[in-house]
């Protein structure tokens, strides 16, 4: 069965530093990866996905990049974090299109920029 | 562009209420329609969906039918429980080989006892 991993599940930085979030998918192959965002009483938004290795679109302009070194490795990064860039972030998957394949979300990370 | 409206929270229900959330959506062509369930501190989970008009999606003794003459996929449950208790997202899909999902912004469900 697959599995989807996303680390660390809680996060506090302070503003102006590093991120790396990370995610992967066990037991499929050439998976769409997805990062969304969910921040309070604004639902959930989509950051970035990649329907294969070193392809990545991005729906929101913003601080934040992401990046597939690997088929079933997703990363989130930021070379400096904004207070606005504290949420809730969820990794998913899809097997094909996401209208004809429910996605499969972790359990998300939840960062706090201080 | 595409866009889903849900009935705004927070909704707090005794046990054994009828339960229904209203969603509406605005989208081009055919889309799929979605229910996810999120329970505190999780991801979300795929809760029932429908890939054309009329049909009904059902699941855990929730239900919702995509009405394209009122653009509508409300969620109903005929009896809630405590377990019930989470945050439901209504959501769409332009259609196959669509990349992405949009979102409502979430109901929070609160069943009493």
């Amino acid at each position: 069965s697959q599995t989807i991993h996303q680390w660390p599940a809680t996060l506090v930085q302070p503003v102006g530093s590093p991120l790396s979030l990370e995610c992967t998918v066990e037991g499929t192959s050439n998976p769409n990866l997805y990062w969304y965002r969910q921040a309070a009483g604004r639902g959930l938004q989509l950051l970035f996905y990649s329907v294969g290795i070193g392809q990545i679109s991005s729906e929101v302009p913003q601080n934040l990049s992401a990046s597939r070194p690997q088929d079933r490795q997703f990363i989130l990064s930021s070379k400096k974090l904004l207070l606005s860039d504290s949420g809730f972030y969820l990794c998913a998957w899809t097997r094909g299109g996401a209208g004809n394949s429910p996605l499969h979300f972790g359990n998300g990370t939840r960062l706090t920029v201080t | 562009g595409n866009s889903v409206t849900q009935m705004e929270g927070p909704v707090t229900l005794s046990e054994e209420a009828f339960l229904t959330i209203n969603c509406t959506y605005t989208a081009t062509g055919y889309p799929s329609l979605f229910w996810y369930v999120q329970y505190p501190g999780e991801g979300l989970q795929l809760l029932l969906k429908a890939t054309k008009a009329d049909d009904k999606g059902s699941n855990k003794g929730f239900e919702a039918t995509y009405r394209k003459e009122t653009t509508s996929f409300h969620l109903e449950k005929g009896s809630v429980q405590v377990s019930d208790s989470a945050v439901y997202f209504c959501a769409l899909s332009s259609g196959a080989g669509s990349y992405q999902l949009t979102f409502g912004k979430g109901t929070k469900l609160s069943v009493i006892p």
